[in-house]
């Protein structure tokens, strides 16, 4: 079954750190770029980073740069986002999501169920 | 920074009719626009890829177009289950980063 599973949300305090996981299954993980997304009931839809296939490109959205990793392991088809230094406007339901179009156009056409992340005190 | 807008925020329609929903970006950086579906509860769905090109299993009632700034999704006869949330995306700028619209409820009226 093609499918992604995300795993590790909680909640967190302010400051610290959490790493979400994305287990793949069902499709060839090495093939394709790989997305995280969050969602809030105020912001919508938020981009958060990209992993290409190869993992030699590596892109974040501004507000997380610095502070969020994405990476891979393929040997476990699993994709990573380790978040520090975590803030209360990270608080989220965050999803992974494969890329199907390639050439960095738009359009991820697997997602997970998603996770939801909580900063609080 | 690109901004994607779209209107209507809310539209109400009934079983059998036409929904059109429009998505404009502040500035032109790529012609390829998608559009997801999202059902409470739910991840998003993409429906539209690369501006025009259906999904896999997205019925052909379900068409997109545009160019530059202005693209629209259209749904020729609204079936009881397209009732969801419509988001568009678009990718802003290089190196590869995305915005999405905040979205249009197509609601049943």
């Amino acid at each position: 079954q093609v499918q992604l599973v995300e795993s590790g949300g909680g909640v967190v305090q302010p400051g610290r750190s959490l790493r979400l996981s994305c287990a793949a299954s069902g499709f060839t993980f090495n093939n394709y770029t790989m997305h995280w997304v969050r969602q809030t009931p105020d912001k919508g839809l938020e981009w958060v980073a990209v992993i290409s296939y190869d993992g030699t490109n590596i892109y974040y959205t501004d507000s997380v740069r610095g502070r969020f990793a994405i990476s891979t392991d393929s040997s476990k088809t699993t994709l990573y986002l380790q978040m520090s230094s975590l803030r209360t406007d990270d608080t989220a339901v965050y999803y992974c999501a494969r890329d199907s179009v390639g050439l960095w156009l738009p359009g991820f056409d697997l997602w997970g169920q998603g996770t939801l992340v909580t900063v609080s005190s | 920074e690109i901004v994607l807008t779209q209107s209507p925020a809310t539209l109400s329609l009934s079983p059998g009719e036409r929904a059109t929903l429009s998505c404009r970006a502040s500035q032109s950086v790529s012609s390829s626009l998608a559009w997801y579906q999202q059902k409470p509860g739910q991840a998003p769905r993409l429906v539209i890829f690369d501006t025009s090109k259906r999904a896999t299993g997205i019925p052909p009632r379900f068409s997109g177009s545009g160019s530059g700034t202005d693209f629209t999704l259209t749904i020729s006869s609204l079936e009881p289950a397209d009732f969801a949330v419509y988001y568009c995306q678009q990718r802003t700028n290089w190196p590869a980063m995305y915005a999405f619209g905040q979205g249009t409820k197509l609601e049943i009226k």
